[in-house]
């Protein structure tokens, strides 16, 4: 069974350029989550999705960052303009049932973005 | 607001000693807690995961304990080897939390030299 994918895995741009992360969940998984992980840090919650619908999403910077999930399956999440700050890695995870608490989240590689 | 914590940052073991490895939570109220593990560049692997009724869980050389009231779980490694040099991650899933919404800890790098 393939895993959570993610694309790119490494990102370089310069600030005030937009960017844009790509991930696929599991097949039939219907929890999509979005993690920031600053150098040194655990990741922090950005937003999740259960299928198409945005449920959480109090911790994404809505003044630059927006996120997709086109029927329910794939995400986009993109950073517009981007700022030094927001170097880190961003993760994507998903788990089988929507607002299933006792459920493993399954994390992809993550991309590794840097601001110059 | 949950808050997570896991001390040592960092722990370098000779190998064959086992490990111990703390997380410490401030709010009790939580459905579960689970223990990843992060290598250099990749993403997280969920090790075990504790549900608040639990007491402990085991997976090989892996066991980690909860004790709700105090805040406290600890993962045990036992016999370390090289092969576990990772980060380790503990994190909570809080009841005051909608969906199964995860609070990291920091983290805990562990080097286990030959």
């Amino acid at each position: 069974e393939a895993g959570v994918v993610q694309s790119p895995r490494y990102k370089i741009i310069e600030k005030k350029q937009p960017v844009a992360f790509w991930c696929n969940p599991i097949s039939g998984h219907n929890t999509l989550y979005w993690y920031r992980q600053n150098l040194g840090q655990g990741p922090e919650l950005l937003i999740r999705y259960e299928n198409e619908e945005a449920v959480d999403d109090s911790q994404l910077p809505k003044d630059r960052f927006s996120a997709e999930r086109l029927k329910g399956v794939d995400s986009t999440l993109k950073i517009q303009p981007a700022e030094l700050g927001d170097s880190a890695v961003y993760l994507c995870a998903s788990s089988l049932r929507a607002g299933a608490y006792w459920e493993t989240q399954y994390f992809g590689p993550g991309t590794r973005l840097l601001v110059l | 607001k949950q808050e997570v914590t896991q001390i040592p940052a960092a722990l370098s073991v000779p190998e064959g000693e086992n490990l111990v490895l703390n997380c410490s939570f401030t709010d009790s109220a939580i459905y579960n807690l689970q223990w990843f593990r992060q290598d250099p560049g990749k993403g997280l692997t969920s090790l075990l995961l504790i549900q608040s009724s639990q007491r402990e869980q085991t997976s090989g050389r892996l066991n980690a304990s909860l004790d709700k009231s105090s805040g406290r779980s600890t993962l045990y490694i036992a016999a370390s080897q090289p092969g576990d040099s990772a980060t380790y991650l503990c994190a909570v899933s809080s009841l005051k939390a909608a969906g199964n919404k995860l609070t990291f800890g920091g983290g805990t790098r562990v080097l286990v030299k030959p």
